[in-house]
């Protein structure tokens, strides 16, 4: 039983390009969320989804995009990469009666230069 | 979801209970509140949870006031590893999405 599994764990992007943060779940958890956590700031939420063909914008959407095909899987792509998307990313799952609480992966660390 | 409250930092001492404040005094009545840590660059851990009875895990307990406006955390056995930002949240519905806060900067003293 894996968890909440990230990849890649740093990355970093030059302004403009677009690239795929993955996130992949074995739980069968119906909701996945992205965060997105700025140095010494909290999480902040960005995309969400309660099970797959549904996602919803978070806090801060702009920029991004995800898509749920299956339940496994919550991929979060950059359009076109911009220096103040520079943060540490987190993917996490929960199951819908939340009592277990939401699991969080270990974070993709990017830098956009 | 219900705003939350928590002081910016606060010191405990290794092996003491460390108490940690939450008010969240608009929560409304289908409202849980959930408590997680995040230690250093890890992602964040979920810790407890609770509508309106106190709650008691492995990890830590959680009691809320009758009136639910403040919720404490306690860790009863603080050790050097508890050293974490403790968050407190509100969330409408057990498995819905979370909105973080600032949390709570906790130190673990030898």
């Amino acid at each position: 039983n894996a968890g909440v599994t990230q990849t890649p764990k740093f990355q970093v992007l030059k302004t403009g390009q677009s690239m795929t943060l993955q996130c992949a779940q074995d739980m069968n958890h119906e909701y996945m969320s992205w965060y997105r956590q700025d140095p010494g700031m909290g999480l902040r939420l960005i995309h969400y989804s309660v099970g797959a063909g549904i996602t919803d914008q978070g806090e801060v959407p702009n920029g991004y995009n995800v898509s749920r095909s299956t339940t496994e899987d919550f991929p979060l792509r950059l359009l076109s990469a911009a220096p103040s998307q520079t943060s540490v990313y987190f993917c996490a799952s929960s199951e819908r009666t939340g009592n277990y609480g939401y699991t969080f992966g270990s974070g993709t660390r990017l830098t956009v230069v | 979801d219900a705003k939350t409250t928590q002081p910016t930092s606060m010191d405990c001492a290794e092996g003491r209970a460390a108490n940690l404040p939450c008010n969240h005094s608009t929560i409304s009545g289908n409202e849980y509140v959930y408590w997680y840590r995040q230690i250093h660059s890890q992602g964040p851990q979920y810790i407890i949870h609770g509508l309106k009875n106190n709650e008691t895990n492995e990890m830590a307990s959680l009691i809320i006031t009758e009136d639910r406006k403040s919720s404490t955390l306690i860790l009863p056995h603080a050790t050097l590893r508890d050293t974490a930002v403790y968050y407190c949240i509100a969330s409408r519905a057990a498995g819905n999405k979370l909105t973080f806060g600032g949390g709570t900067r906790v130190l673990v003293k030898p």
